[in-house]
């Protein structure tokens, strides 16, 4: 399958913790996605990270890829309640034109 | 700016009837479409994706269709609702380079009784 995990499946921390979510995957990708979906809405685009890169930040959220280890993990520092939400990681493989998307971290953020 | 609409936002049917779930993009020409499927506190498996009109690529067999109309117009469907066809259904463009962002309308939640 081409589907990876996150981990961990889901995740509480107090508001101004950092939450950190991780994300594996199992074939050659050309990017990693991450994405956002707050209950019963469609899902938000939050970064883009190509394979040839190992990091990228936007505003409170790093990216982080290791291609060696087939993982990625997104960083939310400073979290606040409004975070609370599932991430959701998505594969983009070359010679496929759809992404795939992991089963997703449910992110709770207790003000 | 370009926005994307899908209806309706909820929907409960019986087993054994039609369905159609439509989806339109405005601001944008010639995009990418996707039809993704979402069990509750699941992930999204993807069902559908067109490049063009009239052209249609299914991911997985199942009870349900697709077809795209127009540039900008893309339809789920299916005669006979069973019970598994229940889910958050959810629509999303991207420009035509491989493997580019998505975005996603709001979803329809299908309840199949």
């Amino acid at each position: 399958s081409q589907q990876g995990e996150e981990d961990p499946q889901a995740l509480s921390i107090q508001e101004g913790e950092n939450a950190t979510m991780n994300c594996s995957y199992k074939t050659s990708i050309n990017n990693l996605q991450w994405y956002r979906q707050n209950s019963g809405r469609g899902l938000v685009h939050l970064i883009l990270i190509r394979s040839n890169e190992r990091e990228k930040h936007s505003g409170r959220l790093r990216v982080t890829l290791d291609t060696s280890k087939k993982s990625s993990s997104l960083l939310i520092t400073a979290s606040r309640a409004a975070d609370t939400a599932s991430y959701f990681c998505a594969r983009g493989v070359t010679g496929r034109r759809a992404l795939t998307f992991g089963s997703g971290t449910r992110l709770q953020v207790q003000p | 700016s370009q926005t994307i609409h899908q209806w309706p936002a909820t929907l409960v049917q019986p087993v054994g009837s039609p369905l159609s779930l439509e989806c339109t993009v405005e601001g944008t020409s010639n995009p990418n479409l996707y039809w993704y499927r979402q069990a509750a506190g699941r992930g999204l498996q993807l069902l559908f994706y067109s490049v063009g009109i009239g052209q249609i690529s299914s991911e997985v067999p199942q009870n349900l269709s697709a077809s795209r109309p127009q540039d900008r117009q893309f339809i789920l469907s299916s005669k006979k609702l069973l019970l598994s066809d229940s889910g958050f259904y959810l629509c999303a463009w991207s420009v035509k380079r491989e493997s580019e962002k998505l975005f996603f309308g709001s979803g329809t939640q299908l309840s199949v009784l």
